[in-house]
Formats: structure tokens, C-alpha cells, sequence
């Protein structure tokens, strides 16, 4: 098993620019979450995914969207990127009625 | 508001040591409490996870304690080795809820 995998590990971007973040795993798990982690600031929770087809807001969602069309991949889509946007993004999974979450590896945005 | 507070400055230990780590909270019922640990440029890695009913819970050279009249957990790592310097998060959890709420961690850094 892969676990949680992240795609792309890195990107610029110039601030306006769109881009998608993917997020896949193989553990057949209910939930998904994305977060972004800046320093000392700790980990944010930005959207969130209850299930197939559902998404939800977390603490931080303005300037992101995010689609669950398949159970096993999570994206979350910067539509005009802004510097503010710069940060390490993570995704993690877990199942329904356990506790424990798995991150995949991070992706680091850098907005120009 | 509901607070979590890690202490932000490293913990710097000697080899051999025990490692004691601390997670305060306020405004928070938590119905549970976990610890990550986290090496730069990955994810967080589970570690271990703590009801509100119990009061110590151990794996291998980790221990974790959740005093919920202290509103504290504390986690100690025992004959501590330079393989155990990473970053230790602590996340809560109401009853229920399946967003955990972080903290921001406090860096280990264990010297030979």
C-alpha cells in the first residue's frame, strides 16, 4: 500500500495563477481532509470530505475549493493564487469511526 | 476560545535522557488526545492516541499521561536517542467529532 500520496511535492506559481493539488489513497478511507502548516502557526484544517461527493469547510477555506468525485483521491484547487497562499499543504485520511489520521508527504507552494 | 499550547521553544536533551513534552488546553472537552511526531519536509506519523477515561497509556519507550482536571497531557520518551529529534504535535478531539485540532508543536532535539 502507498498510503497517502501528494501530487506535485513542489510548485511556484505567480500570484493569479491556478493550480490543483492531488491527493490520493489506497486505504478505502471515509474521510480526507486538507491542511497547510506555516510556521508557528501549526497545522490549519482548509476543506474537509465526510465522504464520496461531500466536501466541507474547515478553519482557513477562503481562496480554495475542493472536489472528492472519487473516493480515493481528495483535490483542492487554488483558482488565483496569492502569496498569502505560500505554505506546505497536507493531506490526510482516515476511517470512519477511528481516530487516527494518515498524512501524505506535503506539497510546498511557493506564490510569487 | 478553545486553545492548545505546546511550548514553542526546542527542548534540547542528552542522549540516555528521559524527554517530557507538554500539551495544555483550555476551553476544550476533548474526548481524546493524540501525539504525532513530524520529521522535516514529511508528514505527521501517529503515535499514540489517549481517551479521557484513562489516565497513562505506554507504547514501547513512549508514555503519554491525560489529566483532564489540569487540562494536560504530558509525553515522555524514555532513554531517549538522537533517532527521536523531530517535532511532537499533540491533537484533541471533541466526542463525536472527527476534526482534531492541532497544536503546534515543540521540537525534540536529542544530543549524542
Amino acid at each position: 500500500n502507498a498510503g497517502v500520496t501528494q501530487t506535485p511535492k513542489f510548485r511556484v506559481l505567480k500570484t493569479g495563477q491556478s493550480m490543483t493539488l492531488l491527493c490520493a489513497q489506497d486505504m478505502n478511507h471515509e474521510y480526507m481532509y486538507w491542511y497547510r502548516q506555516d510556521p508557528g502557526m501549526g497545522l490549519r484544517l482548509i476543506h474537509y470530505s465526510v465522504g464520496e461527493g461531500t466536501t466541507a469547510k474547515g478553519e482557513v477555506p477562503d481562496g480554495y475549493n475542493v472536489s472528492r468525485l472519487k473516493k480515493q483521491n481528495f483535490l483542492l484547487g487554488l483558482e488565483s493564487a496569492a502569496p498569502s497562499q505560500t505554505s506546505v499543504y497536507f493531506c490526510a485520511s482516515k476511517n470512519s469511526g477511528l481516530e487516527t489520521q494518515y498524512f501524505g508527504p506535503g506539497t510546498r507552494l511557493l506564490v510569487l | 476560545s478553545q486553545k492548545i499550547e505546546q511550548n514553542s521553544e526546542a527542548l534540547n536533551i542528552q542522549e540516555g535522557k528521559t524527554a517530557t513534552l507538554t500539551c495544555n488546553y483550555t476551553n476544550y472537552s476533548p474526548a481524546y488526545l493524540q501525539w504525532y511526531r513530524q520529521d522535516p519536509g514529511r508528514g505527521p506519523v501517529f503515535l499514540l492516541l489517549i481517551r479521557e477515561n484513562e489516565k497513562e497509556k505506554r507504547k514501547e519507550r513512549l508514555k503519554v499521561t491525560f489529566d483532564t482536571t489540569l487540562k494536560q497531557s504530558l509525553f515522555h520518551i524514555t532513554a531517549s536517542q538522537p533517532a527521536d529529534s523531530a517535532t511532537y504535535l499533540c491533537a484533541l478531539a471533541s466526542g463525536g467529532s472527527y476534526i482534531p485540532t492541532f497544536g503546534r508543536g515543540t521540537s525534540l532535539i536529542v544530543h549524542p
